[in-house]
């Protein structure tokens, strides 16, 4: 089984609908993520959590949301999505081991915006 | 000035020969460098990390760090189809607090 997984895999939505993005992980890291991805832009960071009582934004965080119902549970929610939203979002996890901090990614969710 | 900067290519390297992969980054202080490689449509995963200046070597991969210029490079030695990918370079910066990818060099080896 994955160690990260995210749900839905795919979702087309339209404009001004709530969305929700799930992120669960069994590596029993701390530390989890929140990316999206757009051509040309590489990955940016949206919000991020080192523990389940830490929240704190990210380079792009304006309309999201985030709840870390537990250790291993991260949710994205877009509260009324548009469609410059439309993008590839990625869960990460990691454990900031020796200075070091490897991100383990989902595999991903396709987001349409419509 | 972006925080983390690579070429985004295409960059195109024929079957056999050595890619070199290139990024800057602006923070002085940053601490832990990253290659991740995603093909398209996929994840992006670890291929190396490195934090001492240097180089640091694992099969036909190699990251070299240089501090004071602030660049980090990966090369691909013996480059083979299945490494067509683009490579994201990453750094965790002084405060630690988090990670910054750069755009990624969309990698393309020609048979």
């Amino acid at each position: 089984d994955a160690d990260v997984t995210q749900t839905p895999r795919n979702r087309i939505t339209k404009t001004g609908k709530r969305i929700m993005l799930e992120c669960s992980q069994t590596k029993g890291h701390d530390r989890m993520y929140w990316y999206r991805q757009d051509p040309g832009l590489g990955l940016r960071l949206i919000y991020y959590s080192f523990d389940v009582k830490d929240i704190n934004k990210g380079e792009i965080s304006d309309g999201y949301s985030v709840s870390r119902q537990a250790q291993a549970k991260f949710s994205l929610s877009l509260e009324s999505a548009i469609p410059n939203q439309t993008a590839l979002y990625f869960c990460a996890t990691s454990d900031f081991i020796g200075g070091t901090d490897t991100q383990y990614f989902g595999p991903g969710t396709r987001l349409t915006v419509l | 000035q972006k925080e983390v900067e690579q070429n985004s290519g295409p960059l195109s390297v024929p079957e056999g020969a050595i890619a070199s992969l290139n990024c800057t980054y602006s923070d002085r202080g940053s601490q832990s460098f990253f290659w991740y490689r995603q093909y398209s449509g996929k994840s992006p995963e670890l291929i190396m990390f490195i934090y001492s200046n240097g180089d640091k070597e694992d099969g036909r991969f190699t990251a070299q760090l240089n501090k004071a210029s602030q660049y980090v490079s990966l090369l691909i030695r013996d480059s083979q189809p299945s490494d067509s990918a683009t490579y994201l370079c990453a750094v965790i910066g002084s405060s630690a607090s988090k990670i910054i990818f750069g755009s990624g060099t969309r990698l393309s080896i020609r048979p």
